[in-house]
């Protein structure tokens, strides 16, 4: 069973930041929290993954709480192209595997 | 640098019949993890390969196999299939040392 809880869907303007919430209560300290999206009928991409600072990269920004029970994915300038489900998963070097959720759909409009 | 590449994109196949899908990951990418995705289940991890020996391994009945040759390609393979076993087959590779995982464009297969 996945171990993130992230709203199934919302909605973003066209050109507004996208801030997609991700709670992950059960995290334990070696493991990375990472974000995918997935655009339809196409394989997951990459977007970003951090421990317990905040990231950022030519995508995405990723925001970590303190206590890292929770994260935000946050996509700066939304557009048409980033309608996407976005999943969030925690991931533990040594167990090798990554649980997916049912992710957020993320529907950009103009 | 290419992708990881995923041979058949569609394949149909009929009851009681076998398939095998290949996956061809990126260049220096050592460990392949397969994954089936399914609109009622979401994506769910099938198993992970890494110098030809299989790692990890979900929670699927053993009509699900694969293994991984010396130049890291992969293949799955599942026998008897059943009419639950339609489902997009996607295919990951990582390089030694990292988790982040880069994605085909998956498998279609359709069982009738």
């Amino acid at each position: 069973d996945a171990k993130t809880t992230q709203p199934p869907s919302m909605d973003c303007a066209e050109g507004r930041a996208a801030n997609l919430p991700c709670n992950h209560s059960t995290i334990s300290g070696n493991e990375y929290v990472y974000w995918y999206r997935q655009i339809h009928s196409q394989g997951p991409q990459y977007i970003i993954h951090g421990l317990k600072n905040n990231e950022t990269n030519e995508m995405a920004s990723l925001i970590i709480t303190e206590d890292r029970k929770s994260s935000t994915l946050i996509l700066p300038h939304a557009t048409l192209r980033d309608t996407a489900v976005y999943y969030c998963i925690e991931v533990n070097t040594n167990a090798g595997k990554s649980t997916f959720g049912d992710g957020t759909t993320l529907t950009v409009k103009p | 640098k290419a992708g990881v590449t995923q041979t058949p994109r569609y394949l149909i196949k009929t009851r009681g019949q076998q398939v095998t899908l290949s996956c061809s990951p990126i260049s220096g990418h050592r460990s392949v993890s397969w994954y089936q995705q399914t609109p009622g289940q979401g994506l769910q991890f099938l198993f992970e390969y890494f110098s030809e020996t299989q790692r990890n391994k979900g929670n699927f009945p053993g009509r699900f196999s694969g293994r991984q040759f010396s130049n890291s390609r992969s293949e799955m393979n599942v026998s008897t299939l059943e009419l639950g076993d339609s489902a997009l087959y996607l295919c990951a590779s990582s390089l030694v040392g990292t988790d982040t995982q880069y994605f085909g464009p998956g498998t279609r297969l359709t069982v009738l």
